[in-house]
């Protein structure tokens, strides 16, 4: 199994900044997701995390909004940029230790735009 | 994007009963599907990870089956208890050529034990 741990946890900011999430995993995993949860709605994959390259987006995410980095095996950070209030949400960070196997997730940072 | 169906949305079960939630997904390209429990201010926890058809999986009172050529898994709560009260999503992934894709979430059961 792997911990996958997250920071901050939760966190109000204004609208027009940005915030940077980290995600930090206990163990080598050879996959990391980021997902966001809107009120209501299902959790949704943001995008791949690649170690040392682009992440790979899904269809209506983009990386100008969504800068993410992944130095190494074990850790990567999320950037939600210029917020609006669309963009609270949770938004959890996910491991998987190889292609068929389970996958963890963190605990989710709470975000709040006003 | 894959749609994937939860049903019901919500569920109130009295302690002691036994329950079983739903959830459907394309069949075409399955590579497998998980089961998660999710607990507010939690992490989502991982139930099951189930791969063939007519796979059938249990961890303590709870339990799952898949039915790939049809795209449907159950998971049955047996003897439901208040510490079972949660949002039990399931994910399907897809075989990409590559392996497997990120996970697609239903929006889940909500599941409410009564005492």
């Amino acid at each position: 199994s792997a911990v996958i741990s997250q920071k901050p946890s939760r966190d109000i900011c204004q609208r027009g900044t940005s915030l940077t999430i980290q995600c930090q995993v206990d163990s080598q995993v050879t996959m990391m997701f980021w997902y966001r949860q809107q009120p209501g709605q299902s959790l949704t994959l943001i995008a791949t995390a690649n170690q040392g390259s682009e992440a790979t987006y899904e269809s209506g995410f983009v990386i100008d909004k969504f800068p993410i980095s992944r130095p190494n095996l074990t850790f990567s950070t999320l950037t939600v940029s210029n917020m609006s209030p669309e963009d609270s949400s949770i938004y959890l960070c996910s491991g998987r230790l190889a292609v068929d196997n389970e996958q963890f997730f963190g605990p989710g940072t709470r975000l709040t735009v006003l | 994007i894959l749609n994937v169906e939860q049903s019901p949305q919500s569920l109130h079960v009295q302690e002691g009963d036994s329950t079983n939630f739903t959830c459907s997904f394309p069949s075409s390209n399955f590579y497998a599907l998980h089961w998660y429990r999710w607990e507010t201010a939690k992490s989502p926890e991982a139930l099951f990870v189930m791969t063939l058809n007519g796979d059938e999986k249990k961890k303590g009172r709870i339990s799952a089956t898949l039915n790939t050529k049809e795209g449907y898994s159950y998971l049955y709560i047996k003897g439901s208890q208040p510490e079972d009260s949660a949002t039990y999503l399931c994910a399907p992934s897809m075989y990409s050529g590559g392996g497997a894709d990120g996970l697609t979430f239903g929006k889940g059961t909500h599941l409410i034990i009564q005492p």
